[in-house]
């Protein structure tokens, strides 16, 4: 049973557009929801997190926003550029009891 | 600062043998968890370690054991490999005060024939 779910699994942005990814979670016990950044042929590079009790964090050109009564969480990419170009997962734990869990991932490219 | 390195890098076996993946944490991190990542999934959790011992295991068979050293670099080692096993294998290191916060190592494309 998938306890991350994310959507889309592709997305297709133009530069300088929005890229918006979207996960959903079951375990409302999960305390830290972390996004990573994966580039063919490299390991996942950990982005932005977020916990709980916040409803957005922004950092650059990123931003989570983060919405506890739903259950979801976003990653929002703001002024997206091709070297955005990669997967991003979704990730939550519950610190010190669980281990992290994984979205399927979403594969984004921003064309010119 | 090193960040986590892995190795090898690339690595080709075949069904029933065995394997052994090596993982050197970031400096400063104590814990050590692998993951196995299929092509075009997300990574999915193996195991975790922590003072030289398992702390948390995934659904993963026996098959799949690993080890820590004092100076906290790790194994994983695959027993009697299947076609399936092939995956990218990820080690992510951590600090005991602030586990969630997992950085990744580039990985080992294992590919099993």
């Amino acid at each position: 049973q998938q306890q991350v779910k994310q959507s889309p699994q592709s997305l297709i942005v133009q530069k300088g557009g929005i890229s918006i990814i979207n996960c959903a979670y079951e375990n409302t016990a999960f305390d830290y929801f972390p996004w990573y950044q994966q580039f063919p042929g490299k390991g996942p590079a950990l982005l932005i997190a977020i916990r709980p009790d916040v409803s957005e964090k922004k950092e650059g050109r990123f931003t989570i926003s983060f919405n506890k009564s739903a259950k979801q969480f976003s990653l929002h990419i703001m002024d997206s550029q091709p070297g955005d170009s990669a997967t991003y997962f979704c990730a939550a734990i519950v610190a010190g009891n669980t281990p992290l869990v994984f979205g399927k991932g979403t594969r984004l490219s921003v064309i010119a | 600062d090193a960040g986590v390195t892995q190795s090898p890098t690339h690595l080709i076996k075949t069904r029933g043998q065995q394997v052994t993946l090596r993982c050197s944490p970031k400096s400063g991190h104590d814990t050590v968890s692998w993951y196995q990542q299929a092509l075009g999934q997300g990574p999915q959790f193996i195991f975790q370690y922590y003072e030289e011992e398992e702390r948390q295991r995934g659904n993963f068979p026996d098959r799949f054991s690993g080890h820590q050293f004092p100076n906290y670099s790790s194994e994983l080692n695959v027993n009697a490999l299947l076609l399936g096993d092939s995956a990218l294998y990820l080690c992510a290191s951590s600090s005991g005060t602030l586990e969630e916060t997992q950085y990744f190592g580039p990985g080992t494309r294992l590919l099993v024939l």
